[in-house]
């Protein structure tokens, strides 16, 4: 079976600076999805970014982007200039190729500080 | 378009009882995920339908259900509810591969 670990509970940034949020992940798969996905205080999952396995360039989606490693099966997000309104938890999830079922890791939960 | 939408958002039921869950995807989805959140167990899936169909189920007993219309509207229902069952539901929808939550539903069992 899948997991997907976050090893990180909590974490605090400035404003304006660079975090990273780590995620490991353990499957047998080749093919597979993997996700970043924000719930800020207000409940509403967002996506925020997606990284297909069989693509060796790192995703990236204005001030984030992903330091995607196959072999050691790590994803990591770094949020750039981060912003008051980032704060909120981040959640890691793997999906494999053949279904839609999507699995979570606990969660980091962020606090941008002013 | 219009998001997904989920009703109602809140809700409080007791023991023994049952509840249904409403889930409407975004305009063009065919697919709708459920997951229920709970502090202690986090994000965990429950079922998947596409086109009035079951595709994958999660590690759930079956007093959890659900089922999909033909405008891919989807229901969720717990029968018999337990305690254990007062969790945030959170269904999703999709088109491909990335999927769109909704609100979800607070449940709450005394």
């Amino acid at each position: 079976a899948q997991t997907v670990t976050q090893s990180q509970p909590e974490m605090s940034v400035q404003e304006a600076e660079t975090v990273t949020l780590s995620c490991t992940y353990d499957t047998s798969e080749s093919n597979y999805y993997l996700f970043w996905y924000k719930q800020p205080p207000s409940r509403q999952m967002i996506l925020v970014i997606r990284q297909e396995a069989y693509k060796q360039q790192n995703a990236t989606e204005n001030r984030f982007s992903v330091n995607f490693q196959k072999a050691a099966k790590s994803f990591s997000l770094k949020i750039s200039d981060s912003q008051l309104g980032d704060t909120a938890m981040y959640f890691c999830a793997f999906m494999n190729s053949f279904n839609n079922d999507m699995r979570f890791g606990a969660g980091t939960r962020l606090t941008v500080k002013p | 378009k219009a998001g997904v939408t989920q009703t109602p958002r809140y809700l409080i039921k007791t023991r023994g009882q049952q509840v249904t869950l409403s889930c409407s995807p975004i305009s063009g989805h065919r697919s709708v995920s459920w997951y229920q959140q709970t502090p202690g167990q986090g994000l965990q899936f429950l079922f998947e339908y596409f086109s009035e169909t079951q595709r994958n189920k999660g590690n759930f007993p079956g007093r959890f259900s659900g089922r999909q219309f033909s405008n891919s509207r989807s229901e969720m229902n717990v029968s018999t509810l337990e305690l254990g069952d007062s969790a945030l539901y959170l269904c999703a929808s999709s088109l491909g591969r990335d999927q769109y939550f909704g609100p979800g539903t607070r449940l709450l069992v005394l």
